[in-house]
């Protein structure tokens, strides 16, 4: 078992710019999260898909912000344009059900945004 | 509005000494418990969990108690250690329902020797 894999591990960028950031969730799982960590608000859940169909996105922060699920081994989240405010580690999560089997979280993405 | 609040926002602990870490939540709905650790560098990973039916879930040297009518739960860690530093997340969500875990804010555990 390979865990959620996150792609880049970083990434800088540059005010304006597009961002995608990468996930495989673990195989078999069926639910899929992302989320934000920060020093001031902590982790925070961005959205979450149930067999690839996007269940609650009220914790995207803006227009800017989108994620696609398109299959069940795969998921992006993309900033659009991305902002200095961005910058963060961002985390993809999966697990079988839910709400009470744990949540596997990949190693992150940290995004710079210069 | 924060459903579940954690504190302290850091602790340190002296090797061999007793970390406590506290959360209360407000959602009497919520009836899984669980704990996040996370290292530097890598995603949270699950410690351990209690479901509101028992009021202590001990595993090895990390013990959770929960206490349903006050609405809080804490973690302790026995006789820590410096590899037990690291970032302590609690979380609740509900069995039913369709909504996912509620993170509190972390706590930042530093054991020194």
């Amino acid at each position: 078992d390979a865990g959620v894999i996150q792609s880049p591990r970083h990434e800088v960028t540059e005010m304006g710019q597009e961002v995608t950031l990468r996930c495989k969730p673990i195989s078999g799982h069926n639910s899929l999260f992302w989320y934000r960590q920060t020093m001031m608000r902590g982790l925070e859940l961005l959205i979450y898909f149930n067999n690839n169909v996007p269940i609650d996105d009220s914790g995207m922060p803006e227009d800017r912000f989108s994620a696609k699920m398109p299959n069940a081994s795969f998921s992006t989240l993309k900033i659009q344009p991305s902002e200095p405010r961005d910058s963060a580690v961002y985390f993809c999560a999966s697990s079988f059900r839910h709400n009470r089997s744990p949540l596997h979280f990949g190693n992150g993405t940290r995004l710079t945004v210069t | 509005q924060q459903q579940v609040k954690q504190s302290p926002q850091s602790l340190i602990v002296q090797k061999g000494g007793i970390s406590i870490i506290n959360c209360a939540y407000e959602n009497t709905a919520f009836d899984y418990f669980p704990w996040y650790q996370q290292f530097p560098g890598k995603g949270p990973a699950l410690l351990i969990a209690i479901r509101p039916d028992v009021s202590e879930k001990k595993e090895g040297r990390f013990t959770i108690s929960f206490n349903k009518s006050a609405k809080q739960f804490s973690l302790h860690i026995m006789d820590s250690q410096p590899g037990d530093s690291a970032t302590y997340f609690c979380a609740a969500s509900m069995s039913s329902g369709n909504t996912p875990l509620v993170f509190g804010k972390g706590t930042r555990l530093s054991v020194i020797a």
